[in-house]
């Protein structure tokens, strides 16, 4: 089975600072993990994904991901947070199925 | 469309009616997902559509929900008997066949209340 936790139910960050969500997954081999954004009243926007090799993955919106096998992590990182970036931030992975399990969220606050 | 198109984007039912919530995913795209999304919950599966093959309901919570995909395009989520607890947005998503390579897509969601 695979499961994913995000540790934050909560982030708040000044804007201009730097970023980090935590997420970390349960599974047997390497997955695939994802990052979604979900700004009020939209859908899930794809942030990033990571499949295989590099283990420092580029996303859109100046968002990188780094697996870290041996912590059984993939946190998300920005080094300067802008106040759009107010949203809900949603960890993924996916393992045996086609079907991805998705974390609770991490809220980001932004204070300008 | 260019996008996963959900409809009604809200609704609001009394206690006991039965819902119908429509999803029209990505053309060409043969995968379409359902989850569920409560309040301060993150996305719950549903039920999962691939092609002409039969669906995975494993997520359904109850016999009070069903799903079926006509034509392989567009998808109908029924809620019988809605409970206060079935209030959430329910969440549509497409893909391309699946394979590692393909994103996912969602649409914006139908809000549903339950009064």
């Amino acid at each position: 089975a695979q499961s994913v936790t995000q540790p934050d139910i909560h982030i708040t960050v000044s804007e201009g600072a730097s970023l980090e969500l935590r997420c970390n997954y349960s599974y047997g081999a390497t997955p695939y993990l994802f990052w979604y954004v979900q700004s009020p009243g939209q859908g899930l926007q794809l942030l990033l994904k990571y499949f295989s090799g590099d283990t420092l993955v580029q996303g859109i919106k100046g968002f990188e991901a780094e697996f870290k096998r041996s912590q059984s992590s993939f946190n998300l990182r920005k080094p300067s947070v802008h106040w759009s970036d107010a949203a809900e931030y949603f960890c993924a992975v996916l393992g045996g199925s086609y079907i991805p399990t998705f974390g609770r969220g991490t809220s980001l606050i932004v204070h300008p | 469309g260019a996008g996963v198109s959900q409809s009604p984007s809200n609704k609001v039912t009394e206690k006991g009616k039965d819902v119908e919530l429509r999803c029209d995913p990505i053309s060409g795209h043969t995968a379409l997902y359902w989850y569920r999304q409560s309040l301060g919950q993150g996305l719950e599966f549903l039920i999962y559509f691939q092609g002409n093959s039969a669906p995975d309901k494993s997520g359904l919570p109850s016999d009070r929900f069903s799903a079926e995909r006509t034509g392989g395009s567009v998808s109908t989520l029924t809620i019988q008997r809605t409970q206060q607890e079935d209030s959430a947005v329910y969440l549509c998503a497409s893909s391309l066949e699946p394979g590692i390579g393909n994103t996912i897509y969602f649409g914006e969601g139908s809000w549903l209340t339950v009064v």
